[in-house]
């Protein structure tokens, strides 16, 4: 119940592609769903987040794709280019769920050849 | 300002020695969280203080001693640690933990090797 599904575990896509992770989860208390960005030797760094009241939501080239009902969301990266190489972590978080204690997806590690 | 500041970046340590990480934030966050990060695995949550007190401990044996001495400033004792315990050591901050932002800011880390 407390899990958060992501895949595929790794994504090489040309330069210009769109690439797509996908998440999924089945606690229906959570109600915070962000993405994280890592680079090698970072921290994770905050991408984009939406709530389950909008189906959708844009940011630059990242866009978070919800579906309520299937308790299923993603992250699609219009016109990715070789700087977008990183991993990325799905996430999620419900007030309810010990002040907003993230859980984390396993990550995908994408890689956008030039 | 809105970093976390991790120190040392890197830290090689004997099973038997004692040390210390350190983190700092200046963003007036009053929640401050401590993660480990095995290689190609999500960030596993350690330990969460909010305004200086202990609110979250995962389970984490005790030679790993966290101490919140003042808002700003998070560290973590490191005593008879195992080599299965080397890992990037995450300190993250947020705003605090009843508010409806939930973002959290993440230091660079601390790389720790056990041997």
């Amino acid at each position: 119940q407390q899990q958060v599904k992501q895949s595929p575990q790794s994504l090489i896509v040309q330069k210009g592609g769109i690439p797509i992770i996908n998440c999924a989860y089945e606690n229906t208390a959570f109600d915070y769903f962000p993405w994280y960005q890592q680079f090698p030797g970072k921290g994770p760094a905050l991408l984009i987040a939406i709530r389950p009241d909008v189906s959708e939501k844009k940011e630059g080239r990242f866009t978070i794709s919800f579906n309520k009902s299937a308790k299923q969301f993603s992250l699609h990266i219009m016109d990715s280019q070789p700087g977008d190489s990183a991993t990325y972590f799905c996430a999620a978080s419900g007030v309810g769920n010990q002040g907003g204690k993230l859980i984390f997806g396993q990550g995908t590690e994408l890689s956008v050849k030039p | 300002d809105t970093e976390v500041t991790q120190t040392p970046k890197h830290l090689v340590m004997g099973m038997t020695n004692k040390k210390s990480l350190k983190c700092e934030q200046h963003m007036g966050h009053r929640a401050m969280y401590w993660y480990k990060q095995k290689a190609k695995k999500p960030p596993e949550l350690m330990f969460v203080y909010s305004y200086e007190k202990l609110s979250i401990n995962e389970s984490v044996p005790s030679r790993f001693s966290p101490e919140c001495p003042n808002s700003s400033l998070l560290n973590l004792h490191l005593h008879a640690l195992q080599p299965e315990d080397s890992a990037l050591y995450l300190c993250a901050s947020s705003q605090d933990l009843s508010s409806r932002n939930e973002k959290l800011f993440f230091g660079s880390g601390t790389q720790l090797s056990v041997l």
